[in-house]
């Protein structure tokens, strides 16, 4: 199947801009979607398709996507943005009707 | 508002099986394809397999064939994950996932927007 890989852990002070990256073959083909998890409870949707926000996700979360990495930016980051972030996509090899995650990266806000 | 709610936290034996519902309530169920994702202790997010209810089809990640079985029953609105031979490496929290849009509609999958609770499965001797 598929990977997607991410960096372990970021960090940023707070109101700045950080982006995390996810990178991947699968990502030449289908687009990502970005997952925010904090401890003890189910991921929730923040990022999906080209760049689009669920209901209720602020607009300082934004997405793109160039060649094999996808990435999510948090403009103005807020305390309670630090969480774990998780991007997927459709697997690209094999079985295309299956699903990969990347590793997850651990956004701490200084 | 749709809700998927799991069952309740099991403790399993190496070797046994184990089987959790998702059960959805407030919304449309059938036609969409659900998702099983599990999340061991400290680690990250693992796809294994989804169904179909309104079809019966399911299809599994490679790392599970032949020892996870994804089932759904139409008429209760209720998908099930079946795993059986477990070993302690299968201590995680499973979760049911709901994509953006109906089976048929490629484009809102694999956003899962809408997830259970997750259910907390103990492998132990």
């Amino acid at each position: 199947s598929s990977e997607l890989t991410q960096d372990p852990a970021v960090s940023v002070a707070l109101g700045q801009t950080v982006r995390i990256t996810c990178q991947g073959d699968s990502l030449r083909s289908y687009y990502a979607s970005w997952y925010q998890q904090k401890p003890g409870q189910a991921p929730v949707l923040v990022i999906y398709g080209k760049n689009n926000r669920p209901s209720g996700i602020p607009d300082r979360f934004s997405g793109s996507s160039s060649g094999n990495t996808a990435s999510l930016t948090i403009t103005g980051a807020q305390a309670e943005d630090e969480a774990d972030y998780y991007c997927n996509s459709r697997d690209s090899s094999g079985n295309h009707l299956g699903v990969v995650f990347g590793g997850g990266t651990k956004l701490t806000v200084l | 508002q749709v809700q998927l709610v799991q069952s309740g936290a099991e403790v399993k034996k190496p070797g046994s099986s184990v089987k959790v519902s998702c059960k959805a309530s407030g919304g449309t169920f059938s036609s969409y394809a659900i998702s099983w994702v599990r999340q061991a202790p400290g680690q990250g997010l693992e796809w294994m397999g989804r169904i179909i209810p309104i079809l019966g089809i399911a299809n599994y990640a490679q790392k599970f064939q032949g020892r996870v079985t994804i089932t759904a029953d139409k008429s209760t609105s209720t998908a099930y994950m079946e795993l059986s031979s477990l070993r302690s490496e299968d201590t995680a929290v499973y979760y049911c996932a709901r994509p953006l849009t109906y089976y048929y509609d490629s484009s809102g999958y694999p956003n899962f927007d809408i997830w259970g609770q997750g259910t907390m499965v103990t492998v132990s001797s």
